[in-house]
């Protein structure tokens, strides 16, 4: 299992430009989230999905956009990027397991380093 | 409202010499805690996890930590550092148990280890 991957690794955008990050995990799971870190600050979630066709907005949702056409898929879209979205970008996806039991933790990308000059 | 404190944003350790690296939490009802580990330019790992079983959770790397509710703490500890633990260590924790709620995490800003030889 690759487990959770994203598209691109790296990314220089200018100011205006739009983008799309790929995350795709191949562990079944429902849940996934997109998250940014920034030097000092941790991990602030973006947006998240709990299924197929749903997402929410976390804690800084402004200026992204996010889909989830298929399970295994989760995108994040810069319509017009800012030099303050210049970050590292994580997706991670999570599972609720049958019987109610669910080990609670998420699974992390590798991360995708965008850069908005 | 559910929030992590991390004590020390860097900790500065000799080899072979005892890490600790402290957790404090604030949750409404009885926390899942966890605490993940970012080696530089890379997604973050689970250490270990605390899921109200045992309140001294083993890890990976010879890593464990122990919950105490009186304290709402989760501190980080290993015996004898190594080279190799030199990173980011977070800590999180999730206290919403409903399903499709989406396993959601707060992160603490994390800590960077840091071990001189």
């Amino acid at each position: 299992n690759a487990g959770v991957t994203q598209t691109p690794k790296f990314r220089v955008l200018k100011t205006g430009q739009s983008m799309t990050l790929l995350c795709a995990q191949d562990m079944n799971h429902e849940y996934m989230y997109w998250y940014r870190q920034d030097p000092g600050m941790g991990l602030r979630l973006i947006h998240y999905s709990v299924g197929e066709g749903t997402t929410a907005k976390g804690e800084v949702p402004d200026g992204y956009n996010v889909s989830r056409l298929k399970k295994q898929n989760f995108l994040l879209g810069l319509e017009s990027a800012a030099p303050s979205q210049t970050s590292v970008y994580f997706c991670a996806s999570s599972s609720w397991t049958s019987g109610g039991l669910s080990s609670y933790e998420q699974y992390f990308g590798p991360g995708t380093r965008l850069t908005v000059t | 409202a559910q929030s992590v404190t991390q004590l020390g944003s860097h900790v500065s350790v000799s080899e072979g010499a005892l890490v600790l690296l402290r957790c404090n939490y604030s949750s409404s009802v009885p926390p899942y805690l966890f605490w993940y580990v970012q080696y530089p330019n890379q997604g973050l790992q689970l250490l270990l996890k605390y899921t109200s079983a045992a309140t001294l959770v083993k890890g990976i790397n010879d890593f464990e930590a122990e919950f105490k509710k009186s304290e709402t703490s989760f501190h980080l500890t290993k015996p004898s550092a190594h080279m190799s633990d030199a990173a980011e260590y977070f800590c999180a924790v999730s206290d919403d148990r409903r399903m499709n709620a989406g396993n959601m995490l707060t992160f603490g800003g994390g800590t960077r280890l840091m071990v001189k030889p």
